[in-house]
């Protein structure tokens, strides 16, 4: 069974320039997850999505950042304009119905370097 | 809000020694508590996942127990190998929303 792909897995960007980021979750899998996390530190959660809705945006920061996930399969998440400040790892995750209950898969990650 | 700690930060011990990793949560209405391994550059692995009623879980030499009233839970790695290299983080579920810890890395040395 293929896991959460996530493209690209890296990516240099100047700031002030968008950017995007492509996951397709595990198939058959309900409930998707973007997270970001900085050096050193543990994921944070930036958005969850039930299908193509998203139920928890509230770490999200709507100035710049936007999701969507229109078929309710896969997503993408963009930065528009990047800051020096948004340098971290850009990790997707998925699970099976999204209950608390539910294992999360995680996809390898895109790092992202805004010089 | 839920705050997730892991101590020690980072640890290095020989082949062969048994590993003791420790994560501390504040809120303990949590649903369950779930361990993952992150390689360098590398997303997260599941390793184990205890549901709130349990009170621990095994798989292979990875041992975790869970005590949700003083809000502690330890993972155990018997037979350390130079492969377990890697970081370890803790990260309990509340309301749908997984809050997880910084992180212990460790480094077995052959």
């Amino acid at each position: 069974e293929a896991g959460v792909v996530q493209s690209p897995r890296y990516k240099i960007i100047e700031k002030k320039q968008p950017v995007a980021f492509w996951c397709n979750p595990i198939s058959g899998h309900n409930t998707l997850y973007w997270y970001l996390q900085n050096l050193g530190q543990g994921p944070e959660l930036l958005i969850r999505y039930e299908n193509e809705e998203a139920v928890d945006d509230s770490q999200l920061p709507k100035d710049r950042f936007s999701a969507e996930r229109l078929k309710g399969v896969d997503s993408t998440l963009k930065i528009q304009p990047a800051e020096l400040g948004d340098s971290a790892v850009y990790l997707c995750a998925s699970s099976q119905e999204g209950r608390n209950t539910d294992t999360q898969y995680f996809g390898p990650g895109t790092r992202l370097t805004v010089l | 809000k839920q705050e997730v700690t892991q101590i020690p930060a980072a640890l290095s011990v020989p082949e062969g020694e048994n590993l003791v990793l420790n994560c501390s949560f504040t809120d303990s209405a949590i649903y369950n508590l779930q361990w993952f391994r992150q390689d360098p550059g590398k997303g997260l692995t599941s390793l184990l996942l205890i549901q709130s009623s349990q009170r621990e879980q095994t798989s292979g030499r990875l041992n975790a127990s869970l005590d949700k009233s003083s809000g502690r839970s330890t993972l155990y790695i018997a037979a350390s190998q130079p492969g377990d290299s890697a970081t370890y983080l803790c990260a309990v579920i509340n309301d749908y929303k997984l809050s997880f810890g910084a992180g212990t890395t460790v480094t077995v040395r052959a």
